[in-house]
């Protein structure tokens, strides 16, 4: 079946900005997370989603990050105002239990913000 | 705070070659530990998955071993292949109520032919 699908697969921005990523999860899990890989900071945990519970922000770098999930599928991520330190690949992953069960990654998003 | 390490960062061996990737965290309060790869410009695959409550786990040529106790694991790749080339990361799930992957920093491994 088809795995986890993330839009847009390169995107560049001007410093300032607002940007959305996308992110489709494998049909029927009911878990979302979304992690942020950059160079130096290696792979970072911002934000999951399960069922219809209140989303673990804890990884969240600042207020400018938001993330909402619709109809427990389809979760966009927005950053507003980006600043290159935002400049990253950003992976959404999915899984079909909270616990004990492989994350499902996409191929993820690579974001420049010049 | 839990904090995961791999050793070595980068890797060169020849075609053939057993090797043993090293990862260790610090908090042993684990629900599961799992192995990745990822190859340049592409997301990640998971290699193999450890529950808390065992030791190791196999798949072809991998073999991946747990020791919550010490805060260890390794992964064995037995007779290596050009193909094996990518970056290998672990990642463990923490206890209580968190449900996010701690990723370590991962291992650069490149298989000459």
């Amino acid at each position: 079946g088809a795995g986890v699908s993330q839009s847009p697969s390169n995107k560049v921005t001007e410093k300032g900005k607002d940007v959305e990523l996308r992110c489709d999860p494998i049909s029927g899990h009911t878990a979302l997370y979304w992690y942020r890989q950059s160079l130096g900071q290696g792979l970072e945990f911002l934000i999951y989603f399960q069922g219809n519970s209140a989303p673990d922000k804890s990884g969240l770098p600042s207020d400018r990050f938001s993330a909402e999930r619709t109809g427990g599928s389809v979760s966009t991520l927005t950053i507003q105002r980006t600043q290159q330190e935002d400049s990253a690949v950003y992976l959404c992953a999915s899984s079909p239990r909270l616990v004990k069960d492989t994350q499902y990654f996409g191929p993820g998003t690579r974001l420049t913000v010049l | 705070k839990q904090e995961v390490t791999q050793i070595p960062a980068a890797l060169s061996v020849p075609e053939g070659e057993n090797l043993v990737l090293n990862c260790s965290f610090t908090d042993s309060a684990i629900y599961n530990l799992q192995w990745f790869r990822q190859d340049p410009g592409k997301g990640l695959t998971s290699l193999l998955l450890i529950q808390s409550s065992q030791r190791e786990q196999t798949s072809g040529r991998l073999n991946a071993s747990l020791d919550k106790s010490s805060g260890r694991s390794t992964l064995y790749i037995a007779a290596s292949q050009p193909g094996d080339s990518a970056t290998y990361l672990c990642a463990v799930k923490g206890g209580g109520a968190t449900n996010k992957l701690i990723f370590g920093t991962g291992t650069l491994l490149a298989v000459q032919p």
